[in-house]
């Protein structure tokens, strides 16, 4: 009865390698996100995705891009990995387009790279 | 720019009340958000707050006055597994959220 999954738990790879975390979410909710929070546990929003529309934060390298094979589903994809991509990252649900919607977020998926 | 300002750690006492701080300045304001994330955990939500005043639920509460641009989460009776980080967010005008660095907050025996 998980409500926002995410796989892998742990991901470890070489810098330069291309690598996707998968998230699912079983709530039927119309928005979800990818944040990335670093060591400081600054937690940052990378990407918002509705069926509508796909809002990217601006300051996000655009080696990383989500993909959305359907309104339950927003992977992420990562290229050319880098050190600094180290980082938690969390994939979050909502019902509905507006922000001011509780967030349901997944158990976090922790990226190192080496 | 956009700012949220949140100690980054507290101690308390167990069975005590501590009070988290948030201040914000922001382009707008739609709404702000308490989360809870323990160690190694995604953050859960604890509250939202849109009107200015208290809304209590349990042990938590939060007090939010938009003209001052300051909320706080209270929390009474602490507890030992109520010690966690404590995000406050904000959702501007253009309705995207605005994240703090979050308040660690310690609670001893």
């Amino acid at each position: 009865d998980t409500a926002v999954s995410q796989t892998p738990k742990y991901l470890v790879t070489q810098m330069g390698n291309d690598k996707s975390i998968k998230c699912e979410q079983n709530l039927g909710h119309d928005t979800m996100y990818w944040y990335k929070q670093d060591s400081k546990k600054f937690l940052k929003i990378m990407f918002s995705y509705n069926n509508k529309e796909l809002i990217i934060n601006e300051t996000v390298p655009n080696r990383f891009s989500p993909k959305s094979p359907d309104k339950a589903h927003l992977n992420l994809h990562i290229n050319s990995l880098e050190l600094g991509d180290s980082a938690v990252y969390f994939c979050a649900s909502s019902q509905g387009t507006e922000t001011y919607n509780e967030q349901f977020f997944g158990p976090g998926t922790r990226l190192t790279v080496l | 720019g956009q700012n949220i300002d949140q100690p980054t750690e507290m101690t308390a006492t167990e069975g005590a009340i501590v009070q988290i701080n948030c201040t914000y300045q922001t382009s707008g304001f739609n709404g702000l958000f308490w989360y809870q994330q323990h160690a190694g955990e995604a953050p859960t939500f604890l509250s939202y707050n849109v009107l200015d005043g208290l809304e209590e639920k349990g042990r938590f509460s939060s007090f939010l006055s938009r003209s001052k641009g300051y909320s706080y989460l209270l929390l009474k009776e602490l507890q030992m597994k109520d010690s966690a980080s404590y995000l406050c967010a904000v959702v501007d005008s253009n309705y995207q959220l605005i994240w703090g660095a979050g308040t660690k907050l310690i609670i001893k025996p």
